[in-house]
């Protein structure tokens, strides 16, 4: 596609469960980054990948917290456990080397 | 922390020229300035980008003062639709620094 697509758009998850969001780069693009954005404010890093290594998880929240991009391409964020604190929209980017990151429309997550 | 401070929201008539004011009085020399903005519900959407000279594109145009401690994203002819949350960023060039630290942003109001 032409653009960053991530999905699903929403979900509902109970505390306690393992959720999993998906994140399909444009392709090409060998920079992917993941950043959390809670209401009101501004995304706030979590990880990047360039191609399949991942380069920096430093903003990760907690070991529930994983990332992976096993071919270089498309990308999933997977955390286990969901506690409240968790609900935030999660945007995935991507980018060319050093150029200007492109961002999806992001997931919103909802623990209940 | 964000290296930029920004007006928390602005309003502008349909049709005006709307200028979004930034202070980076922090940055560094290889730092670029970066604007994006998100409209509800939507991801952060790149605007334009530049080190020291000015800048244009489709979008927008990007004034940076001479000694680059302050930059304006000027919106030429706003319409409805660049009602938004406009993020000014500094980010160096190089692979050590590839993450974007985002401010709260201006809230631009665009009016009929």
């Amino acid at each position: 596609g032409a653009g960053v697509s991530q999905s699903p758009r929403y979900k509902v998850a109970k505390r306690g469960q393992d959720v999993a969001l998906r994140c399909d780069p444009i392709s090409g693009h060998v920079s992917l980054f993941w950043y959390q954005q809670a209401l009101g404010q501004g995304p706030e890093f979590l990880t990047y990948f360039q191609n399949e290594a991942q380069l920096d998880k430093s903003g990760l929240p907690s070991d529930r917290f994983f990332a992976e991009r096993p071919e270089g391409s498309v990308s999933t964020l997977k955390i286990q456990r969901t506690q409240q604190e968790d609900s935030a929209v999660y945007l995935c980017a991507s980018s060319l080397i050093d150029q200007a990151a492109f961002f999806g429309q992001g997931t919103r997550l909802t623990v209940v | 922390d964000a290296k930029t401070t920004q007006p928390t929201s602005m309003d502008c008539a349909e049709g005006r020229a709307a200028n979004l004011p930034c202070n980076h009085s922090t940055i560094s020399g290889n730092e670029y300035v970066y604007w994006y903005r998100q409209i509800h519900s939507q991801g952060p959407q790149y605007i334009i980008h530049g080190l020291k000279n000015n800048e244009t594109n489709e979008m927008a145009s990007l004034i940076i003062t001479e000694d680059r401690k302050s930059s304006t994203l000027i919106l030429p002819h706003a319409t409805l639709r660049d009602t938004a949350v406009y993020y000014c960023i500094v980010r160096a060039w190089g692979d050590s620094n590839y993450q974007l630290i985002w401010g709260a942003g201006t809230k631009l109001i665009i009016k009929p």
